[in-house]
C-alpha cells in the first residue's frame, strides 16, 4: 500500500459525458502527478501540481483539466469523453517538486471505460 | 528531453539474476535515473534510483556507467513475483516525466 488513494476504482460512462477522478496523496506529500495508460501502452504523463499550483504539463488534452485543492487532494476532470479516452488513470505523489527527480508513490488507479 | 530506451521484453530463469539494461545517452548531469515496475495493471512501484554511483537496496542494485549514458537494474535472485514491466526514466529539466514502454520481464520457472 503506497498511501495514495484514488476513487473511484472503476468508472463506466458514455461518449460525450464528463467525469471527475479523485486522488488523495500520501500524508505530507505536496506534489501530485496524473498519468494515463491506455491498453498495452506505457504511462503517459499528463500534469503535475505542487502545493496547489500547476508545475509541469505533459500530453494533456484540452478536454482534460486538473486542480489541486488546499487540502492537497487533486481532481482530474475529463470532458466530452471519446472512446479513446478509455484507459487506466494513475495518480502519484511525492514530497516536494521534482526539479531533479524524486520518488513517486503511485495509487491503484481508476479504470475508465467509455462506451 | 532525456529519453530512455529499453528492450521490449526479456526472459530470466527463476533464481537467477535478472539484468535489465537502459540507455539514456542524452541524460543531463543533474538528472537522476529512476526505476519503477508495474505488475499487471497495478500502480507502478518504485524500485531504486541513482545519479552517478552504483546503488543497492533490499529490492535491487543499480549500475550506472561512468559516462552515465546507460544503466543496468539487477534483481539478484529473480522470483515469479518479479514478473512485471520495468520502467527506466530520467527526469528532464522541465520536470516532464517520460516513462516509455519499459521492458516486460518474464521469469521462467
Amino acid at each position: 500500500d503506497s498511501g495514495v488513494t484514488q476513487t473511484p476504482k472503476h468508472l463506466i460512462t458514455a461518449t460525450g459525458q464528463r467525469v471527475t477522478l479523485r486522488c488523495s496523496p500520501r500524508s505530507g506529500d505536496l506534489s501530485v502527478y496524473w498519468y494515463q495508460q491506455s491498453l498495452d501502452q506505457g504511462l503517459q504523463f499528463l500534469i503535475q501540481y505542487y502545493n496547489g499550483e500547476e508545475r509541469a504539463k505533459g500530453n494533456i488534452l484540452e478536454r482534460f483539466s486538473a486542480q489541486q485543492f488546499p487540502d492537497l487532494h487533486s481532481e482530474l476532470n475529463l470532458s466530452s469523453l471519446e472512446l479513446g479516452d478509455s484507459a487506466l488513470y494513475f495518480c502519484a505523489s511525492s514530497p516536494r517538486t521534482s526539479s531533479r527527480g524524486e520518488t513517486q508513490y503511485f495509487g491503484p488507479g481508476t479504470r475508465l471505460t467509455v462506451l | 528531453d532525456a529519453k530512455t530506451t529499453q528492450p521490449p521484453s526479456m526472459d530470466c530463469a527463476e533464481g537467477r539474476a535478472a539484468n535489465l539494461p537502459c540507455n539514456h545517452s542524452t541524460i543531463s548531469g543533474n538528472e537522476y535515473v529512476y526505476w519503477y515496475r508495474q505488475i499487471h495493471s497495478q500502480g507502478p512501484q518504485y524500485i531504486i534510483h541513482g545519479l552517478k554511483n552504483n546503488e543497492t537496496n533490499e529490492m535491487a542494485s543499480l549500475i550506472i556507467t561512468e559516462d552515465r549514458k546507460s544503466s543496468t537494474l539487477i534483481l539478484p535472485h529473480a522470483t515469479l513475483r518479479d514478473t512485471a514491466v520495468y520502467y527506466c526514466i530520467a527526469q528532464n529539466r522541465d520536470d516532464k516525466i517520460i516513462f516509455g514502454k519499459g521492458t516486460r520481464l518474464h521469469i521462467l520457472p
